[in-house]
């Protein structure tokens, strides 16, 4: 699976919207990205991912640039409560299931 | 309804001591995932069983033995415990199968050895 990059750390207003920006020069054509957050002491919580296009649910949005070698996760109005790590993580539909998580971005939303 | 449910939250054990996590999930998944984090929030994977077989084991020592009884069941036991294996251990599970379906987490078990 290919390697993602993360900035450490990001700072968000409440109400703005908080983009968040993943790097995977090295993705391949099967290979789908993902993100997750982890907020305090809980559990990872899936958030969305795609392949190609862009994606849009209940929680985000994903922009994947055309050549697919970075990504941007949007929460459109950010809450205190989205303060969280934030995860990128690119994975291949064929493989066994497993998520290789990195250091991901650390969100602080402020008031 | 918890989705993916791990007891106990909290574990605190002597060193030597042998003890077991449990995880359960009623979202109909074929495939589950035990994980480690470790103090400095790395999260890795330990092992994943796929129809209660093991599809994955990371180079985890052989004192780490999971166990699925069922599709629904994956726990984790742990023999001789050590210092370094102080961490949060999550469960979770997915459904196998064509595309990329996401994986769900328990909330993990926090484990202290003293």
């Amino acid at each position: 699976d290919a390697k993602t990059t993360q900035p450490p750390s990001m700072d968000c207003a409440e109400g703005r919207a908080a983009n968040l920006p993943c790097n995977h020069s090295t993705i391949s054509g099967n290979e789908y990205v993902y993100w997750y957050r982890q907020i305090h002491s809980q559990g990872p919580q899936y958030i969305i991912h795609g392949l190609k296009n862009n994606e849009t649910n209940e929680m985000a949005s994903l922009i994947i640039t055309e050549d697919r070698k970075s990504s941007t996760l949007i929460l459109p109005h950010a809450t205190l409560r989205d303060t969280a790590v934030y995860y990128c993580i690119v994975r291949s539909s064929s493989n066994t299931g497993k998520l290789i998580f990195g250091q991901g971005t650390t969100l602080q939303v402020k008031p | 309804d918890t989705a993916v449910s791990q007891t106990p939250k909290y574990l605190v054990t002597q060193m030597g001591n042998d003890k077991s996590i449990k995880c359960e999930q009623n979202l109909g998944h074929d495939t589950m995932y035990w994980y480690k984090q470790d103090s400095k929030k790395f999260l890795k994977i330990m092992f994943s069983y796929n129809n209660k077989e093991l599809i994955i084991n990371e180079t985890v020592p052989n004192r780490f033995s999971p166990k699925s009884p069922d599709k629904a069941h994956l726990n984790l036991h742990i023999n001789s415990l050590e210092l370094g294996d102080s961490a949060v251990y999550f469960c979770a599970s997915s459904q196998s199968g064509t595309g990329a379906p996401e994986a769900f987490f328990g909330q993990g078990t926090r484990l202290t050895v003293v």
